[in-house]
């Protein structure tokens, strides 16, 4: 079966930096999403990863090895605002997205 | 600018009750048009999607229906809640059937089936 998992919840400190890991078995791969989600809303686009790396958009990185069927997102300079569960998705060889459960995270002062 | 959007926000209805959840996509044309679930502790689960008028996919077999009547409305539908209809329903859009694209997820509906 395809499977992606990340931690259920996480804590962190304002103004530290977390890092929030995923790792899928798929059906094939053709890219790698992450996306913020606040209690009670909509998602939002965070990133996109299709080759190996890591890419970086402000505060947010995001870190995909495709051998190791890995990704990570790096949150750094942590705001109260960044409360919020961050969802995993995968694209396998069908094109379909594959969501994982969301890591809740939790940001004290 | 493209929005989309979706109502009710929220709405507790009674077992055996019929539901209809709206969602229209504005500024853009011929959207793919999804409706996806969301439970507690579990990843986001893709109910139907639609890639044009009248074109409805099912991936979830259930006591659920969905109908694209104009090319930027998509809508919910069941005829009889059960229980397990309860949680977060999530209209989303995209250009890119192949999910290479960014999907826009409208506001979400909070259904409580009682």
């Amino acid at each position: 079966g395809q499977n992606i998992d990340q931690p259920t919840e996480m804590t962190a400190t304002e103004g530290a930096i977390v890092q929030i890991n995923c790792t899928y078995q798929t059906s094939g791969f053709n890219g790698l999403f992450w996306y913020q989600q606040h209690a009670g809303e909509a998602p939002t686009f965070l990133s996109y990863n299709v080759l190996d790396g890591l890419e970086e958009k402000g505060r947010f990185s995001s870190f995909l090895s495709r051998s190791k069927g890995y990704s990570y997102l790096l949150l750094k300079e942590l705001q109260m605002k960044d409360s919020a569960s961050y969802l995993c998705a995968v694209i396998d060889s069908n094109y379909q997205l594959i969501w994982g459960a969301g890591t809740k995270l939790i940001i004290k002062p | 600018s493209q929005t989309i959007h979706q109502w009710p926000a929220t709405l507790v209805q009674p077992v055996g009750s019929p539901l209809s959840l709206e969602c229209t996509v504005e500024g853009t044309s011929n959207p793919n048009l999804y409706w996806y679930r969301q439970a507690a502790g579990r990843g986001l689960q893709l109910l139907f999607y639609s890639v044009g008028i009248g074109q409805i996919s099912s991936e979830v077999p259930q006591n659920l229906s969905a109908s694209r009547p104009q090319d930027r409305q998509f809508i919910l539908s069941s005829k009889k809640l059960l229980l397990s209809d309860s949680g977060f329903y999530l209209c989303a859009w995209n250009q890119d059937r192949d999910f290479t694209g960014e999907l826009f997820f409208g506001e979400g509906s909070r259904l409580t089936v009682l």
